[in-house]
């Protein structure tokens, strides 16, 4: 199992909120940044959150990230259709690793 | 434009050896740390290593150690992942991912790699 514990899946009606959590612990979360990826069926993943919460350029300010202690949100609001996808959380570990969480799939109802 | 295309994937037995390759264009890759991602079927991301701009400083997964070797060549903006002792769980499709910020800010389309007799 994932060093970083995500919920398996979410879902929500367009135009609704959604959070995904990410929890870890102080080896990890606790004393890093925390990234956010996305990932649609069939294709590589992108960066949606770096840092814990800055977005890279282009990513819509729909998208948004926290963290507290060792634990990180990834919030999308104004849930789209075309938001249906893998989310994945990661951050680095103090053993010299690079753990991502399980995965969470969002369903748009 | 950001551009990362992996090659060398491809079907080997058990105990096989495969080398894979990452070319990169549109950022000064000597400045930026790399690394290797994997996804086997149906599964969640799985980091595998990690080398720095120099190479002076490299990590691999415990998953990994001791069979794969990561390097890189600055000169030619390159990226590889020397797979050695493949074993059927190393079946997954391999990204190599820039690391410009703290995070994997860029991905390649990915390599897959079969492990099966």
């Amino acid at each position: 199992q994932s060093v970083l514990t995500q919920p398996p899946s979410v879902s929500a009606a367009p135009g609704q909120k959604v959070t995904i959590s990410c929890s870890g612990s102080s080896s990890n979360i606790g004393n890093n940044y925390v990234s956010w990826y996305q990932q649609l069926p069939g294709t590589a993943p992108k960066l949606l959150i770096y840092e814990n919460n800055k977005r890279p350029s282009g990513i819509p300010d729909r998208f948004s990230g926290s963290k507290s202690g060792t634990s990180a949100t990834l919030g999308i609001t104004g849930l789209q259709t075309g938001d249906e996808a893998d989310y994945y959380c990661g951050t680095w570990d103090s053993s010299l690793s690079a753990p991502f969480g399980g995965g969470t799939k969002l369903t748009v109802l | 434009e950001v551009q990362l295309v992996e090659s060398g994937g491809g079907l080997v037995k058990p105990g096989g050896s495969l080398r894979l390759s990452c070319a990169a264009s549109g950022f000064t890759f000597s400045s930026y740390s790399m690394n290797w991602v994997r996804q086997a079927p149906g599964k969640g991301l799985e980091w595998v290593s990690s080398i720095s701009s120099s190479s002076s400083y490299i990590y691999y997964a415990d998953s990994v150690k001791g069979r794969f070797t990561i390097s890189r060549d600055n000169a030619k903006n390159s990226l590889y992942l020397q797979m050695n002792s493949l074993r059927a769980e190393d079946t997954a499709v391999y990204y190599c991912a820039t690391a410009v910020s703290s995070a994997f800010d860029y991905w390649g389309q990915g390599t897959l790699v079969t492990v099966s007799s």
